[in-house]
């Protein structure tokens, strides 16, 4: 199946300052990424729709000063966590569609391992 | 509103049959019915999809309710490895680009 890839798995940041996730498409090319974060014990939760080539939108409660998405090409995606705070600290996972194979095969969603954001 | 519903965490012991229920009763022509699971500090894995029809491939079953407004995923023989939390997620065929929805999905606890 398709690959999605995501960097860091792991972060540690300071508070206050800026972390940048990467989310790669490796074998397919992804027009929309999706952004989800996942705190603990919690179900996956959208932040924001990422589109190549234009500006991301956000899902309602999502600061996108805060959450910075870049779709520059259509294997990258990047969320960057703009000075972040303690609470910012979670599980973020992006997902590339896949594609629509034919008219009686839905797009299927391939998802990213996850970042761990650790905020101190 | 992840418009299906699911029990919260069920078990099973190691090598038996696993059956997780899904409600999605106001499903619509055009939706596919996804399985996705989690395994701890990981992102989510496809497991399986279908529209109609039961279907089969090497992870699991799904079987789909003549009316469509339920589904059950079948593991046939349970591993531990096969511990995660499993979602049942609505897709609609025709919205391409699609996000999916996740509700809090069933833990599935396997028992050796």
């Amino acid at each position: 199946g398709a690959v999605v890839s995501q960097h860091p798995s792991r972060v540690i940041c300071k508070s206050g300052t800026s972390v940048k996730i990467e989310c790669r498409s490796l074998d397919f090319q992804a027009t929309t990424m999706f952004w989800y974060r996942q705190f603990p014990k919690q179900s996956l939760m959208l932040m924001a729709t990422s589109n190549e080539g234009s500006k991301a939108t956000y899902e309602q409660g999502v600061e996108k000063d805060k959450f910075l998405i870049n779709h520059a090409s259509l294997t990258l995606s990047t969320l960057t966590v703009t000075s972040a705070h303690p609470e910012d600290s979670s599980f973020y996972i992006c997902s590339a569609e896949g594609g629509q194979i034919s008219w009686y095969r839905p797009a299927e969603a391939f998802f990213g391992q996850g970042t761990r954001l650790t905020v101190v | 509103d992840a418009k299906t519903t699911q029990p919260n965490s069920m078990e099973s012991n190691e090598e038996e049959p696993v059956h997780l229920p899904c409600n999605h009763s106001t499903i619509s022509g055009t939706d596919y019915i996804h399985w996705y699971r989690q395994l701890p500090s990981q992102g989510p894995e496809y497991v399986i999809h279908g529209l109609t029809s039961n279907v089969n491939n090497r992870m699991a079953s799904l079987a789909i309710a003549e009316d469509r407004k339920s589904s059950t995923l079948i593991l046939h023989r349970a591993t531990l490895r096969d511990a995660a939390v499993y979602y049942c997620i609505r897709g609609d065929r025709d919205n391409y680009g699609q996000n999916f929805v996740f509700g809090p999905g069933t833990r599935l606890s396997v028992l050796p």
